[in-house]
């Protein structure tokens, strides 16, 4: 069964450190995102792609990157990890691009002290 | 304002209830809609996508008001299961596509 994988399911790190967190689907959709989720905000879009070579910046891009070299992975990337990106990350894959039928990986806890 | 706003709740109701709550939008252009359901420390999952006519999937029920730029969620004979936090989306397109997350609405089924 196809399915979209997110690693590590929890991470703890320090503050100023590089953290990379992986996504990977076998959907063979084209659009990815990532989602940050923080109480009171609901979910936030970090970056998204459109297919490979393809990134955009969301609407909280700031201090995070992405790259896509190919269909199945979108790793998100903290260049500088700070305590305000403590949150839980959720990657999402879709055929479309209207918010229908997104598929949600399981998320990853980050706490950055 | 923010572009989706839904009311936190949390909605306390018993079994076998029903319960509605809404979603405003403040985009007149919006054009998809949708309902998301998230169980606790799990990640959203689609639970049905909203027309203009209104539509229904069993217990639920959705409704989309164009002129006062909300969407509704009626859930019937509700269940222990329904506890959940129900998230609204809105996405219109200009030069690109933009999706929002309502901050979700927190629906309790007590015994």
């Amino acid at each position: 069964d196809a399915e979209i994988t997110q690693s590590p399911r929890h991470k703890i790190t320090e503050t100023g450190r590089q953290v990379t967190l992986a996504c990977h689907q076998t959907w063979n959709h084209n659009n990815m995102f990532w989602y940050r989720q923080d109480l009171g905000h609901g979910l936030r879009l970090i970056h998204y792609s459109y297919g490979v070579q393809d990134t955009n910046k969301g609407e909280v891009s700031d201090g995070y990157s992405v790259s896509r070299s190919n269909t199945e992975d979108l790793p998100l990337t903290l260049e500088s990890a700070a305590s305000s990106q403590t949150s839980v990350y959720f990657c999402a894959s879709s055929e479309s691009t209207t918010g229908r039928g997104y598929t949600f990986g399981s998320g990853t806890r980050l706490t950055v002290v | 304002r923010k572009e989706v706003e839904q009311d936190p709740g949390p909605f306390n109701v018993p079994e076998g209830a029903t319960v509605a709550f809404n979603c405003t939008y403040s985009n007149s252009a919006s054009q998809s809609f949708f309902w998301y359901r998230q169980d606790c420390r799990k990640e959203p999952k689609l639970l049905m996508s909203v027309y203009s006519s209104g539509n229904e999937d069993g217990r639920f029920t959705a409704q989309l008001n164009r002129a006062s730029q909300y969407i509704s969620l009626l859930i019937r004979d509700s269940k222990l299961s329904d506890s959940a936090t129900y998230l609204c989306v809105v996405s219109w397109y200009s030069s690109a596509s933009k999706i929002i997350f309502g901050s979700g609405t927190r629906l309790s089924i007590r015994p």
